[in-house]
């Protein structure tokens, strides 16, 4: 079945820690995204990426980094940066970033910071 | 500056009665309009789209949405609720003249027995 893979589903994290969460997709996508969801504020971006080898910044990329040397890869750090990095952060992807193409997302990766 | 906006944080419907979900939306051009659905820790699922044309959308598991242009507004209907129904809905809208999709913070479902 295609779909997107995100692991771990739940990490705890010391503080001063940087953390990677993958993202795999097997849709053959050129799209794919990083967000952001807190109790409250809905999904905010954090990155994007349109093709491979390529990705800009989204409204909340401060403290976040990431890479796309693969299509179906889309790894992203959490830097000892990110002030709050406490969160549940989704991935998604989509056949291509414009018009009334379809998001598809992954189950999820669960942050705490201890 | 796209924008879409869920006045309701939470709705509570009886199973079995109509259930609407509001959402209302700016954009500078023609919009692209979005219902997604969360279950508890799992990512979003698409439910509908509109892009063009009719007004009415009908999408997965018996939902639906109406576009309307003079009230911007796409709220998500479903005429006779289901306690699984119960979840987190997010609108979202895409401007044509951009590329990024901007999300609203949600309204949670709560369909009762």
């Amino acid at each position: 079945d295609g779909g997107i893979t995100q692991s771990p589903k739940y990490l705890f994290r010391k503080e001063g820690q940087n953390v990677t969460l993958s993202c795999e997709q097997n849709l053959n996508h050129d799209a794919m995204y990083w967000y952001r969801q807190d109790p409250g504020q809905g999904l905010r971006l954090i990155y994007y990426s349109q093709i491979v080898n390529d990705f800009q910044k989204g409204d909340i990329a401060e403290g976040y980094s990431v890479s796309r040397e693969k299509k179906e890869s889309f790894p992203l750090t959490v830097t000892s940066a990110q002030k709050n990095p406490t969160a549940f952060y989704l991935c998604a992807s989509s056949a291509a970033s414009s018009g009334a193409n379809v998001l598809t997302f992954g189950a999820g990766s669960r942050l705490t910071v201890l | 500056a796209q924008s879409v906006a869920q006045p309701e944080d939470q709705v509570n419907v009886a199973e079995g009665n109509p259930l609407t979900v509001k959402c209302t939306y700016s954009v500078s051009g023609n919009p692209y309009l979005f219902w997604y659905v969360q279950y508890p820790n799992r990512g979003l699922q698409f439910l509908l789209k509109y892009i063009t044309g009719d007004n009415l959308v009908k999408g997965s598991y018996g939902f639906e949405a109406e576009f309307n242009k003079s009230q911007t507004s796409f709220h998500l209907k479903k005429p006779s609720a289901l306690v699984s129904d119960s979840a987190l809905y997010f609108c979202a809208v895409r401007d044509t003249g951009f590329q990024k999709l901007v999300f609203g913070t949600g309204t949670r479902l709560l369909v009762s027995p």
